[in-house]
């Protein structure tokens, strides 16, 4: 059980906004930035969100992050059938003193 | 831009060792801080640990499954960062990928480790 939590899964439909939850605690997410991460299948990670708002050179502003408290949220506007992947959460722990990841969410694109 | 290459995965009993290289192109190795992330079949990502630039100290913090078992290590004359695994558990099998900088922009293919008797 990861002490960051994300739904195992979303779905929307095309042209649609979905959005995708990650929610931890006061040594993780509240002390420090999330990063999220995309990983299509087969395929290694991409960084999609850094320091929870930001998007790396690249990635469309369809994507887009946001942290409240212990909580981040990542937002996807203008669904694409590519954009069916994994999705994962990420932040260093302060406890741990270690990176700890989301368990990840399936995005079907219906 | 950057590439990250890892290799030395592969089939071992329980208890085995096993050393991951990671061999990294298109960034200056020695200032960059590198991590060991790996997923283990159908499931999530799992940070294993880090290494810091030597620059800052080189230290290596890791994850609390692997500590004392797996040793992280670096050679910036080769730009190729290290897993040494031991005692390695069925557990520990999974792709294991290697990931730059604090927030990593960057990932190699991965390399399989499987251990099983």
């Amino acid at each position: 059980q990861s002490v960051v939590t994300q739904p195992p899964s979303a779905s929307g439909t095309p042209g649609r906004r979905v959005a995708i939850s990650c929610s931890g605690g006061s040594s993780n997410i509240g002390a420090n930035p999330v990063n999220w991460y995309r990983q299509l299948p087969g395929a290694a990670p991409k960084l999609l969100i850094h320091s929870n708002d930001q998007r790396p050179s690249g990635v469309p502003d369809r994507f887009s992050g946001s942290k409240s408290g212990t909580s981040a949220s990542l937002a996807i506007s203008g669904l694409q059938s590519e954009d069916e992947a994994d999705y994962y959460c990420a932040a260093w722990d302060d406890s741990l003193k270690g990176v700890v990841f989301g368990g990840g969410t399936k995005l079907t694109v219906l | 831009e950057v590439q990250l290459v890892e290799s030395g995965g592969g089939l071992v009993k329980p208890g085995g060792s096993l050393r991951l290289s990671c061999a990294a192109s298109g960034l200056t190795f020695s200032n960059a801080w590198m991590t060991w992330v790996r997923q283990a079949p159908g499931k999530g990502l799992e940070w294993v640990g880090r290494i810091k630039s030597k620059a800052d100290g080189g230290a290596t913090d890791y994850a609390a499954p692997v500590k004392g078992r797996f040793t992280i290590s670096r050679d910036d004359s080769k730009n190729t960062l290290y897993l040494q695994m031991k005692s390695l558990k069925i557990e520990d099998t999974a792709l294991y990928y290697c990931t730059t900088g604090w927030i990593f922009v960057a990932w190699g293919q991965g390399t399989t480790v499987t251990v099983s008797s």
